[in-house]
Parts: structure tokens; C-alpha cells; sequence
């Protein structure tokens, strides 16, 4: 079993619009969680970084933690073609370890 | 402010040649360290992490090694590449409290 998992991608939203992007994990006792974001060729780079439930927001981007149904999304608005990108969910599994998803590949279309 | 250094950028490696590839941090003591590697369209794989000097943790057993010779130095070998060695090799530090992980740039290998 994963430890965590991200919606299945492509994802092609239009400028403007909302991006939703979504991570479930499995290890109960996670207490980090994280999204990167990875332009084709290059390496991850943090993004956003949210530890209690609720809502955290960064500019375009909101960060959203529920860990009672062990789900953390990414909601990024007005989505500009320099979002296109893929998006990786990281939760920590000890203290020293993170666990990565597959990640989603979002693509803003003008 | 803290920096993570990669070289080589870009590398092209016979089968059954050897490897090195250096990663150095700036700014920062005794953070942990990590090396993943990325396949063509995968997700990152934890190869190896270290959170001393000389102290490794080996995630997947293979034909690569790390080593930590000085507290802010990550070093990958192999002493014979295979094809399958082939991708992006990323190195990554953390110091926090929240177990976050910086990546620095990079190393694509091709093994050929």
C-alpha cells in the first residue's frame, strides 16, 4: 500500500481558473505535511508547508489539512501558465524521512 | 541564508564505469542529508540518508554508495554503473523542527 497518493493527473485547468489537487496519506502519526513543485527538468522546489488542520494560505496558493480523513489538498486560484508544473505531495513517516506521491501534473492552458 | 550544491550538472557514464557525484551545503551545521533519485517520469526514490558525519542509512540496496566525510559533504559512488543506474540524481538537506526538505539543482545521468 502507498504511504501516499495523489489524484491521478494530467490536469489541464484554463488561466484563471482553480486548481484542485489532491493527497491522501496513510500513516496516522504524520505530523508535516508538503507540497513542492517540480518544472519539467528541474528539481523540487517547497511551495507550501501546513502541520495543523485547517486552511493555509500563501498568496494564490491554499494549503487544506484534515487529518482525521488523512487529507491534505493543494488549491492554487487564478491559475497562471506559470503553474504549469507537476505538484508533489510529501508527508513525513519519522524524523527524519519524508514520503513523496507520484505527483500531479498541472497544465495551464491560455 | 543556506545554498545545497550539485556537480556534475549533466553527465554521460559508460556501463560499468565509476561514479561520484558531490553535494555540498552552505549556511547550515550538521543538517541531515539525503540523496533520491528520479526516474524518466517516476517519482523520487530515497536512496541514502545521513544524519552525521560518517552515519548512513541505505534505503534500497544496489550498486551505490554515500558517504559523509565532513558535516556539510554528500558524497553518491558506484564503482561500476549499470544502464538502470540512469536519471536525475537530487540531494536534499533538512535542519528544522518540521522535517522539511530543501533540494539543491541536480545531476542527470545517462548511463550508456
Amino acid at each position: 500500500q502507498k504511504e501516499v497518493e495523489q489524484n491521478s493527473g494530467p490536469l489541464s485547468v484554463p488561466e484563471g481558473a482553480i486548481a484542485s489537487l489532491n493527497c491522501t496519506y496513510s500513516d496516522r502519526v504524520s505530523q508535516s505535511f508538503f507540497w513542492y513543485r517540480q518544472y519539467s527538468g528541474k528539481s523540487p522546489e517547497l511551495i507550501m508547508s501546513i502541520y495543523s488542520n485547517g486552511d493555509k494560505e500563501d498568496g494564490r496558493f491554499t494549503a487544506q489539512l484534515n487529518k482525521a480523513s488523512q487529507y491534505v489538498s493543494l488549491l492554487i486560484r487564478d491559475s497562471q501558465p506559470s503553474d504549469s508544473a507537476t505538484y508533489l505531495c510529501a508527508v513525513n513517516i519519522d524524523d527524519y524521512k519524508l514520503s513523496f506521491g507520484a505527483g500531479t501534473t498541472v497544465t495551464v492552458r491560455a | 541564508s543556506q545554498t545545497i550544491h550539485q556537480w556534475p550538472a549533466t553527465l554521460v557514464q559508460p556501463v560499468g564505469s565509476p561514479l561520484s557525484l558531490e553535494c555540498t551545503v552552505e549556511g547550515t551545521s550538521n543538517p541531515n542529508l539525503y540523496w533520491y533519485r528520479q526516474a524518466a517520469g517516476r517519482g523520487l526514490q530515497l536512496l541514502f540518508y545521513s544524519v552525521g558525519i560518517g552515519q548512513i542509512s541505505s534505503e534500497v540496496p544496489q550498486n551505490l554508495s554515500a558517504s559523509r566525510p565532513q558535516d556539510r559533504q554528500f558524497i553518491l559512488s558506484s564503482k561500476k554503473l549499470l544502464l538502470s543506474d540512469s536519471g536525475f540524481y537530487l540531494c536534499a538537506w533538512s535542519d528544522g523542527p518540521y522535517y522539511e526538505q530543501y533540494f539543491g539543482p541536480g545531476t542527470r545521468l545517462t548511463v550508456t
